[in-house]
């Protein structure tokens, strides 16, 4: 079985400041792993996806994420905030049926 | 490109009543997810259809949930008799299939259809 544990619900940063949004998996296979982010009243986006290729992960609006494997841990990460990424953040497990994390939501204060 | 089209986006009705919901993937993508996404938790995969083939639909409660792909393209997710705790954001996404040659495919998603039970 797969699951995904999102540490924090909620994380307030200041612009200009550093972006940490936690996520631990748990898999019996080699994982594939994402990260979504869903904007009020909309679907959700894929920001990034580890497929067993480079463990750090590059995707779009300056986020990025590296897959370590001793730690279980596929954390995303952007060196600056910015107003416009306050969304909720999921990260998921999986392929084809997703397993979702409960999401974390982020502030980021002006 | 258009996006995956989902309606109607917002639903009120009350329990024990029924309520349908539509879904067109864009075009070309014939991998269909419905996902049920309860507040404060993340989607949880309903069923996945590839064409009018269902994939997997091992968490739909089918003694009042049912979904249907008949022609391969759009889709309809049925809720009946509705219960409270079937309120819920209910998101469509879709994909190309994935083949050893394009790898795993990413899921586009709608902008989902708020459903309040009353």
């Amino acid at each position: 079985a797969q699951s995904v544990t999102q540490l924090g619900s909620h994380v307030s940063v200041s612009e200009g400041a550093l972006v940490l949004l936690r996520c631990n998996y748990s898999s019996s296979v080699p994982p594939y792993l994402f990260w979504y982010v869903q904007y009020p009243n909309q679907g959700l986006q894929l920001l990034l996806k580890y497929t067993s290729a480079a463990t750090l992960v590059k995707g779009i609006n300056g986020f990025e994420a590296e897959f370590k494997k001793s730690e279980t841990s596929f954390h995303l990460t952007k060196p600056s905030a910015h107003m416009s990424d306050a969304a909720e953040y999921f990260c998921a497990v999986g392929q084809g049926n997703l397993i979702f994390g409960k999401g974390t939501k982020l502030s980021v204060k002006p | 490109e258009a996006g995956v089209a989902q309606s109607p986006r917002y639903k009120i009705i009350e329990k024990r009543q029924s309520v349908a919901f539509w879904c067109n993937p864009i075009s070309g993508h014939a991998t269909l997810y419905w996902y049920q996404q309860i507040l404060g938790q993340g989607p949880k995969l309903l069923i996945q259809f590839q064409n009018n083939g269902v994939v997997d639909d091992s968490q739909l409660p089918k003694d009042r949930f049912s979904a249907e792909r008949l022609k391969g393209v759009d889709s309809t997710l049925k809720i009946q008799p509705a219960k409270l705790e079937d309120s819920a954001v209910y998101l469509c996404a879709s994909s190309l299939v994935d083949t050893w040659w394009t790898g795993l495919n990413e899921q586009f998603f709608g902008p989902g259809t708020r459903l309040t039970v009353l």
